[in-house]
């Protein structure tokens, strides 16, 4: 199993929807969890971050973390065509921080 | 705003060759990072490195790839005997205090022929 699993879509959705990515993970010791944002032929930009499990909501984002499942969500609201990117969950071991293991990454599509 | 910039943007090299890509990570952070993405990869990492020496390094990371800081500003990743394979943008990063907030530079793009 691989340690990080994300659909790589493409997902398209009309501008104005709700958007949920998603990704499942297999080591138990994942502690942090971070989305990122990545646009064609550009370095990845951090999203939103958090710590174990539970919600944050920052503008029209919200993470989700849930542990029991090893399944972390991002939803996006009022979704607008700059939102079009390369969407990248991110995680890591809190004994093993500084080795942070990216997703293969979900291609959205917003459409005005 | 502060950022990561990496130089060159774009190299091109034989097989064989060596090469470094160099950064200059955010000038207050003390935890420098490269990854790699092959085209239509997932952003893979390469190696950390804090205070001085390499705190993490993946299965990629072998004896031909190394990193250093030779000053105050620079982060770099030699790659000593280029391969095929070896063609991908690689990603400089860094952080401050908060693990996982990682502050990526635009690439270099290394074409190995």
């Amino acid at each position: 199993q691989k340690e990080v699993e994300q659909d790589p879509g493409p997902l398209s959705v009309p501008e104005g929807a709700i958007v949920s990515l998603n990704c499942t993970y297999s080591n138990s010791a994942f502690q942090y969890f971070m989305w990122y944002r990545q646009y064609s032929r550009k370095g990845p930009e951090l999203l939103m971050y958090t710590y174990s499990s539970g919600n944050k909501e920052d503008g029209r984002f919200t993470a989700q973390v849930d542990k029991s499942s090893k399944y972390i969500s991002l939803f996006i609201r009022d979704s607008q065509p700059s939102d079009s990117a390369t969407y990248l969950c991110a995680m890591s071991d809190k004994n093993r921080d500084d080795k942070i293991i990216f997703g293969k990454g979900t291609r959205l599509h917003i459409l005005p | 705003e502060p950022e990561v910039t990496q130089t060159p943007s774009h190299q091109v090299t034989q097989m064989g060759q060596e090469v470094i890509l160099r950064c200059v990570p955010i000038s207050n952070h003390l935890y420098f990072y490269w990854y790699r993405q092959i085209l239509g990869q997932k952003v893979e990492f390469l190696v950390s490195f804090y205070n001085n020496e390499i705190s993490e390094k993946s299965e990629i990371f072998d004896d031909q790839f190394s990193v250093e800081r030779p000053d105050g500003s620079n982060f770099t990743l030699k790659i000593r005997s280029t391969k095929l394979e070896d063609s991908a943008m690689y990603f400089c990063a860094s952080r401050g205090t908060i693990a996982g907030e990682l502050f990526f530079g635009e690439g270099s793009r290394l074409t190995v022929l």
